[in-house]
């Protein structure tokens, strides 16, 4: 089992729409959980974390908590084409250097 | 404006041959780290760096080296012994050792490296 798991997309949806990405973990002692986007070619750039459950929201970005089900999630409203990137989950470990660790990444692509 | 500098963007070398990629960081950030990405699949760290002189192996150090002589620095060898170099590599610092809850990473923008 992957240690962060993301579906690998395409994600397609309209402009204008809600785009919504999932992520699940394996590790229970995981304490913060982020969200990044990567345009095809470039580096990952930070778009939200949250450490506690529950939402927490940025403009036009949720980013939701359950550690219960161990899983979280990223919802951007009113998608643009801009926002067609990859999203890549990173949740922080809870071994010795509690170093992050990456998901694949989900491809979202929004037409418009 | 502050930030991570990776050098060369494109980098070709023979197979067999040892190939340094540089990283260069003005942000004043202690911690540094090295990650590979390849298609499909998650970052993956190579080496990270807490402070000067002392650097530790990531998930994934074999025919790889890392030298941090100045706070600044923290080039990359990829050596003849790793076996499938060819990827994105992403350098990136953090202002303590993933201390991320109050100090993210700041990514450069990677050198794509192919090996043929």
């Amino acid at each position: 089992q992957k240690e962060v798991e993301q579906n690998s997309g395409p994600l397609s949806v309209p402009e204008g729409a809600i785009a919504s990405l999932n992520c699940t973990y394996s590790d229970r002692g995981s304490q913060s959980f982020f969200w990044y986007r990567q345009y095809s070619g470039k580096s990952p750039e930070l778009i939200m974390f949250i450490y506690s459950n529950g939402d927490k929201e940025d403009g036009r970005f949720t980013a939701q908590l359950n550690k219960a089900s161990q899983y979280v999630s990223l919802l951007i409203r009113d998608s643009q084409p801009s926002d067609s990137a990859t999203y890549l989950c990173a949740v922080t470990g809870s071994g010795g250097y509690n170093k992050l660790i990456f998901g694949a990444g989900t491809r979202l692509a929004v037409h418009p | 404006d502050g930030g991570i500098t990776q050098s060369p963007k494109y980098l070709f070398r023979k197979e067999g041959q040892n190939v340094t990629l540089s990283c260069e960081q003005n942000l004043n950030h202690d911690a540094m780290y090295w990650y590979r990405q390849d298609p499909g699949q998650g970052l993956r760290l190579i080496y990270y760096s807490q402070i000067v002189n002392d650097f530790q192996k990531g998930d994934i150090a074999e025919g790889y080296s890392v030298s941090r002589e100045k706070k600044e620095s923290f080039p990359l060898t990829v050596t003849s012994a790793q076996k499938n170099p060819t990827a994105f590599y992403l350098c990136a610092s953090s202002m303590r050792m993933f201390q991320i809850d109050n100090s993210p990473l700041h990514f450069g923008n990677g050198t794509r490296l192919t090996v043929t």
